[in-house]
């Protein structure tokens, strides 16, 4: 059974990059899509970005300028960049694998991880 | 793609029939996923392709529609069925979410 497993820096000054790590268990890559989706506070599921095992991506258009996921095969990990936070960027990250094919369904989600920009 | 879902909140009792609705603002033929989401939990898929159970996901969930409207149903409401409920579109970058059901266990 898959399982993901995430970590990183959970609270970060406005411009600061936010880097979060997540680790694959339990399962190939090849042929999923591995994405990042954040939830602000009290609010909705947004979808960032993924990478595929050939390391192709696709963002969110409204982040592609500050976002970057890659994947590093050896570790079983991929990671998400963003650069230049602001508290817009306050919420809960949640690594999850992307059904293979056309249809991205999401499953399974690493534990999530609060990331808060605040000076 | 837009995905509206409602009713945003809803309050039920255990033992009760539960629908939610989510309409696309194009047609997306049968990409749709269903997912739960406790407070402080990751969400977890129920189904996908609008009718697909997910495997080890109860028997009392499961959904119906294409097109632009699709409905998740419970047919008798567990106590552990309280939550929010997204839908997601499947058919087009970037992928989009519904704004979220609310279920309250009366």
């Amino acid at each position: 059974q898959v399982q993901l497993q995430q970590w990183g820096a959970g609270l970060l000054k406005p411009s600061e990059t936010l880097t979060l790590t997540c680790v694959v268990y339990g399962g190939s890559f090849s042929g999923y899509y591995w994405s990042w989706i954040r939830q602000p506070p009290g609010r909705g599921l947004e979808w960032i970005g993924e990478v595929n095992h050939s390391g192709t991506t696709k963002y969110d258009p409204s982040l592609k300028s500050r976002v970057t996921i890659s994947l590093d095969m050896s570790k079983s990990q991929f990671s998400l960049n963003m650069t230049s936070v602001t508290a817009a960027d306050t919420a809960v990250y949640y690594c999850a694998r992307g059904a293979p094919g056309g249809r991205r369904w999401f499953d399974p989600w690493g534990q999530g991880t609060l990331v808060t920009v605040s000076s | 793609i837009q995905l509206t879902q409602s009713p945003a909140f809803l309050s039920a009792s255990v033992g009760d029939r539960v629908t939610i609705t989510c309409r696309a603002s194009q047609d997306i033929s049968n990409f749709l996923a269903w997912y739960h989401q406790k407070p402080g939990k990751a969400p977890n898929l129920l189904i996908y392709i609008a009718s697909t159970l997910q495997r080890g996901v109860p028997s009392r969930f499961s959904g119906s529609g294409s097109g632009t409207e699709f409905t998740l149903t419970i047919s008798s409401l567990q106590p552990e069925d309280f939550g929010t409920y997204y839908c997601q579109e499947l058919n087009d970058y970037p992928r989009s979410f519904g704004q979220g059901t609310k279920l309250e266990i009366k």
